[in-house]
């Protein structure tokens, strides 16, 4: 089956630096991609839509200047939280779909971020 | 707009037990609905899903069908296992883009 990855699973950062988060479609071309913010004990907070080789579009409330998208290629997105503080804590999500499949979404493992 | 409301969890059970999670939703239009299931340590996988009204979903022993009137797709399973501990999530897609709504998510807490 299609095989979505996260890198890395964990990561803990000072606030004020930047973090980098890898989305990798394994086995498929991802022509979309999609970043998630998941509270505890809450639900799936879509945060911004992204089609290889064009800019992402953004949820209305996520700051685009802050969480930096990037689809270079059809199997890699990436996120990158800027400046981070403490409140962006939380566990990041993405997803893969592919242009043949309607419906379905392939979701990676998660990456907590923790800024201290 | 559209939403997504599913009952609060956790829930427990014993294992053999009959299982339900509601699930109802609004929607402007005709969306199509998903179970999806995020295993402890796992990402999340579609479980099943169902695109148009009275359709039934099924997969691994659990059903969810579509209801238009009730506006539900409540997920079922007759007899369930310690395995099938997990948090659950009801969810609709538009089909002009995609993009998924999300319920909460119940956890679900199988006892042997």
């Amino acid at each position: 089956g299609a095989v979505v990855s996260q890198h890395p699973s964990r990561v803990i950062c000072k606030s004020g630096t930047s973090v980098k988060i890898e989305c990798r479609s394994l086995d498929f071309q991802a022509t979309t991609m999609f970043w998630y913010r998941q509270f505890p004990k809450q639900s799936l907070m879509l945060m911004a839509t992204s089609n290889e080789g064009s800019k992402a579009t953004y949820e209305q409330g996520v700051e685009k200047d802050k969480f930096l998208i990037n689809h270079a290629s059809l199997t890699l997105s990436t996120l990158t939280v800027t400046s981070a503080h403490p409140e962006d804590s939380s566990f990041y999500i993405c997803s893969a779909r592919w242009y043949g499949d309607t419906y379905e979404q392939y979701f990676g493992p998660g990456t907590r971020l923790t800024v201290t | 707009g559209n939403s997504v409301t599913q009952m609060e969890g956790p829930v427990t059970l014993s294992e053999e037990a009959f299982l339900t999670i509601n699930c109802t939703y609004t929607a402007t239009g005709y969306p199509s609905l998903f179970w999806y299931v995020q295993y402890p340590g796992e990402g999340l996988q579609l479980l099943l899903k169902a695109t148009k009204a009275d359709d039934k979903g099924s997969n691994k022993g659990f059903e969810a069908t579509y209801r238009k009137e009730t506006t539900s797709f409540h997920l079922e399973k007759g007899s369930v296992q310690v395995s099938d501990s997990a948090v659950y999530f009801c969810a609709l897609s538009m089909d002009s883009n995609y993009q998924l709504i999300w319920g909460a998510g119940t956890k679900l807490i199988i006892k042997p």
